[in-house]
């Protein structure tokens, strides 16, 4: 079974500063997928970043990047000059899609207040 | 490319009636899932659809629940004889086969409120 550990329920940034959140996970298994997802207020869960275990190189989307430690199971999302509309809850999630299971393991989620 | 649509957004019952949310996925996403989240939670997986094959159900679907996906399109989940503890957002999501299936897609959500 997967586990997916997010330690901060809330987190605060000012606007244009930059943010870390926090994920570790647990899997015994080599071949896997890490995501964060974006939930607003408006509730829709929208994809942030994708990233497969089996690449080194750190996953990047404009101002989104995270850093994937493979060996510690860490995952965390860092945010560059945050802005208003990233006020959020954030989801840090994995996927195993071994044996023909596709089934995303969700943490708890971090809220995000991105501060004017 | 229209994304995922749940229909209806919100429904509020009494307890003990039964109740049907609606998906309809990405176009040519031949995956769909159900994942139920309550307040201050992560969403849990419910259960999985290749085409219109139900290939996994968690435990958390119990005899109650049913789900369908009868022509490898729109999806339904009924839920029957509603208890106070069914209300949460059900989540819809969905996924293609072809970009191997590993991101995937959420809707808006159904609220159900069961007084």
């Amino acid at each position: 079974a997967q586990t997916v550990t997010q330690s901060q329920p809330e987190m605060s940034v000012q606007e244009a500063e930059t943010v870390t959140l926090s994920c570790t996970y647990d899997t015994s298994e080599n071949n896997y997928y890490l995501f964060w997802y974006k939930q607003p207020p408006s509730r829709q869960m929208i994809l942030v970043i994708r990233q497969e275990a089996y690449k080194q190189q750190n996953a990047t989307e404009n101002r989104f990047s995270v850093n994937f430690q493979k060996a510690a199971k860490s995952f965390s999302l860092k945010i560059s000059d945050s802005q208003l509309g990233d006020t959020a809850m954030y989801f840090c999630a994995s996927l195993y899609s071994g044996a023909g299971s596709y089934q995303l393991t969700f943490g708890k989620g971090t809220k995000l207040s991105v501060i004017p | 490319d229209t994304g995922v649509s749940q229909d209806p957004r919100h429904k509020i019952t009494k307890r003990g009636q039964n109740v049907t949310f609606r998906c309809d996925p990405i176009s040519e996403h031949n995956r769909l899932y159900w994942y139920r989240q309550t307040l201050g939670q992560g969403p849990e997986f419910l259960t999985y659809f290749q085409n219109e094959a139900q290939l996994e159900k968690s435990r958390l679907l119990s005899d109650r629940f049913s789900a369908e996906r009868p022509k490898g399109s729109f999806s339904t989940l009924e839920i029957q004889r509603t208890e106070q503890g069914d209300s949460a957002m059900y989540l819809c999501a969905s996924s293609s086969e072809n970009n191997g299936g590993n991101t995937i897609y959420f809707g808006e959500g159904s609220w159900l409120t069961v007084v």
